[in-house]
């Protein structure tokens, strides 16, 4: 079972500034790998598919790379409504699976 | 537009079913296939089962094989997850997700708003 492993746990930042979360996982997904935001009391959406795709209605501040076992998303400049969590996840391997969250709050 | 709308979540006591339905719109639903993934505090997002567009392929995680049971009926663009033998590991906020093809990619590109199961006596 691949295990994917978000860092940092919690990201402080403020308005304007860039921000990278990190994803890596236990074994080689390829780039079969999926980035999520969720805010309080909302179903996570998706934001960045198979690693570097942006999904409709992306904003392009918003950016994935990698592939095989590490991966990041980067938000160029925050907007005060990209704070929330990030979860990515793979489906290369049975069973899809998603990494722990990071959040980014604000500072 | 892509909605997904759950029902059927509530209390229910250990050992007891629950049965989830999802009805889908905005899109071709024989086309596709839904999943189920669940959110908890404890154990974070997990996915729970999958069904294909024509329910040929079925697949479920190890946590819930044996107890729950994904279905479809495309005439009623619907999906359900029976949920038996239910203990407090299941309780959590289950969300209906649209895969990005009929075959069961795990491609979650579209997420319901969930329902909430809570287990416990």
């Amino acid at each position: 079972e691949v295990v994917l492993t978000q860092s940092p746990a919690t990201l402080s930042l403020s308005p304007g500034e860039g921000a990278t979360l990190s994803c890596r996982a236990s074994e080689t997904v390829s780039t079969y790998l999926a980035w999520y935001q969720q805010k309080p009391g909302q179903a996570p959406r998706l934001l960045i598919y198979d690693a570097s795709n942006r999904a409709t209605g992306i904003p392009a501040r918003f950016s994935g790379r990698g592939s095989g076992t590490d991966f990041t998303l980067t938000i160029s400049s925050l907007e005060p409504e990209d704070f929330a969590v990030y979860y990515c996840q793979q489906r290369t391997k049975w069973p899809p699976a998603f990494g722990q969250g990071t959040r980014l709050e604000i500072k | 537009e892509v909605q997904l709308v759950e029902s059927g979540g509530g209390l229910v006591q250990p050992g007891r079913s629950l049965r989830l339905s999802c009805v889908a719109s905005g899109f071709t639903f024989h086309d596709y296939a839904i999943n189920w993934v669940r959110q908890s505090p404890g154990k974070g997002l997990e996915w729970v089962a999958g069904i294909s567009y024509n329910s040929y392929t079925i697949l479920y995680a190890d946590s819930v094989k044996g107890r729950f049971i994904i279905s479809r009926d495309n005439a009623k663009n619907s999906v359900y997850l029976q949920m038996n033998s239910l203990s407090g590991e299941d309780t959590a906020l289950y969300y209906c997700v649209k895969d990005n093809s009929g075959y069961t990619n795990f491609d979650f590109r579209w997420w319901g708003q969930g329902t909430p199961v809570t287990v416990s006596s």
